[in-house]
C-alpha cells in the first residue's frame, strides 16, 4: 500500500533562518506531488507542485523554493525565513493517472518563525 | 477559471442532528467532486468522491451527491457525533494536475 511520510511534525525557526522540509512516498512510482500551506483558520495554498523527476512549478512567488530529487521525494526549502513563512505545511500526492483518483496527504509540518 | 465554493462555518449542531454543508462549483469540462476531512493538528483525508454526474459518494454516514444541473456537491450526514468536529474541504479536479479546493467549513459538534 502507499504511504505518505512527512518530518518533522512541528518546527520552531527564527527569522533569516534556513528552512528544509522533506516528504517522501512508498509503494507507488511517478507521482505528482504537492506542498500546500494552511495558515490558521485558513483554507489550503498552492505552493508549488511537481509531475516528475526536477520538473517543479511554482503557484506562488515567495522566498520558498522546492526540489524534486528522486522519483518519490519532494523537498520544501528557504534560504532565509520571514515570519510571515509560519503555518502548516502540507504534502500530498496523487498518481499521474486517473486524475480521479484524489490525493492523500502527509501528517503535516506545523512551523513557527520566531 | 475552476473555483469551489463552500458555505461559511462555523456550523454548530448538537449530536445527533442532521448535517448539510453546501458546496458549489464552476467548471469547464467535466470535473471530478471530492470531500476531503481536516481533524485538528492532523493532514487532510479524502471522505469521498464522485466522478460523473449523479454519482453519488458515500463514507463514514457521510454522502454527497454530483448535480450537475445545480453545479453542486452538498455533503450531508443524518447523525452527527461529537468526533464528527472538523474542517470539511469540497474540491474538484479536472485532470490539470491540480485539484481546486474550498476554503473549507469548520463543523463543531456538542454532546
Amino acid at each position: 500500500s502507499q504511504t505518505i511520510h512527512q518530518w518533522p511534525a512541528t518546527l520552531v525557526q527564527p527569522v533569516g533562518s534556513p528552512l528544509s522540509l522533506e516528504c517522501t512516498v512508498e509503494g507507488t512510482s511517478n507521482p505528482n506531488l504537492y506542498w500546500y500551506r494552511q495558515a490558521a483558520g485558513r483554507g489550503l495554498q498552492l505552493l508549488f507542485y511537481s509531475v516528475g523527476i526536477g520538473q517543479i512549478s511554482s503557484e506562488v512567488p515567495q522566498n520558498l523554493s522546492a526540489s524534486r530529487p528522486q522519483d518519490r521525494q519532494f523537498i520544501l526549502s528557504s534560504k532565509k525565513l520571514l515570519l510571515s513563512d509560519s503555518g502548516f505545511y502540507l504534502c500530498a500526492w496523487s498518481p499521474g493517472t486517473p486524475y480521479n483518483y484524489g490525493y492523500t496527504f502527509g501528517s503535516g509540518t506545523r512551523l513557527t518563525v520566531v | 477559471g475552476d473555483s469551489v465554493t463552500q458555505m461559511e462555518g462555523p456550523v454548530t449542531l448538537s449530536e445527533e442532528a442532521f448535517l448539510t454543508i453546501n458546496c458549489t462549483y464552476t467548471a469547464t469540462g467535466y470535473p471530478s467532486l471530492f470531500w476531503y476531512v481536516q481533524y485538528p493538528g492532523e493532514g487532510l483525508q479524502l471522505l469521498l468522491k464522485a466522478t460523473k454526474a449523479d454519482d453519488k459518494g458515500s463514507n463514514k454516514g457521510f454522502e454527497a451527491t454530483y448535480r450537475k444541473e445545480t453545479t453542486s456537491f452538498h455533503l450531508e450526514k443524518g447523525s452527527v457525533q461529537v468526533s464528527d468536529s472538523a474542517v470539511y474541504f469540497c474540491a474538484l479536479d479536472t485532470g490539470g494536475f491540480k485539484t481546486i479546493f474550498g476554503a473549507g467549513t469548520r463543523l463543531f459538534v456538542k454532546a
